[in-house]
């Protein structure tokens, strides 16, 4: 079985566009979770989606938002980029929304 | 707040025993993870802990005391391929887990 696969695996974008990541769950997994991970710290929760619906968001900004499709798969969306959103973007699924996480590869995103 | 306290940084000799200690608030406590992570990746699953006591996993032990808010991570035989970010993590039961900033072990050789 696949594991939990992040696209792009990199990305570099100016200040002020936007970007779109992008997150496949392992398969029978139904929650998605977004972290964002700055370099020297541990990752940071941003959005939880499952069954389609947000079940929780951490202290980001309106600037980030997301969504989870039918097939489960997840996007996470930043806009007005800031030189402070470079980190590594890391995507988490479980069956349930709790229990153990699987985390993919993560987009890391450079903003320039 | 939910503060998760680790070391920053432990380096040991490649054969020996590190332990990682994690602290972190008892309220809303629904289990605790460990992952690690090498330098550019991401996390890959130790161990979760939901009781008191310990749990082994080969050469890797994790210990959980609920009532002192305290859990440990122990790495036994070192490998040089141990070298990475240990995280620490707790579930509150509110969606999401809280990690620690991460303990760097370096190994020696």
């Amino acid at each position: 079985d696949a594991g939990v696969t992040q696209s792009p695996t990199h990305l570099i974008k100016t200040r002020g566009q936007h970007v779109t990541l992008r997150c496949s769950p392992i398969s029978g997994h139904k929650s998605v979770s977004w972290y964002q991970q700055v370099l020297g710290q541990g990752p940071q929760f941003i959005f939880q989606y499952y069954e389609k619906e947000e079940r929780g968001r951490g202290n980001f900004p309106d600037r980030f938002s997301a969504r989870q499709f039918p097939n489960y798969s997840s996007e996470l969306n930043v806009n007005a980029l800031l030189l402070g959103d470079s980190a590594l973007y890391l995507c988490a699924s479980s069956s349930t929304g709790t229990g153990v996480y699987t985390f993919g590869s993560g987009t890391r995103l450079t903003v320039v | 707040g939910q503060n998760i306290d680790q070391p920053t940084e432990m380096t040991a000799t490649e054969g020996a025993i590190v332990q990682i200690n994690c602290t972190y608030q008892t309220s809303g406590f629904n289990g605790l993870f460990w992952y690690q992570q090498h330098a550019g990746e991401a996390p890959t699953f130790l161990s979760y802990n939901v009781l008191d006591g310990l749990e082994e996993k080969g050469r890797f032990s994790s210990f959980l005391s609920r009532s002192k808010g305290y859990s440990y991570l122990l790495l036994k035989e070192l490998q040089m391929k141990d070298s990475a970010s240990y995280l620490c993590a707790v579930d509150f039961n509110d969606y999401k887990l809280s990690f620690g900033a991460g303990t760097t072990v370096t190994v020696r050789a």
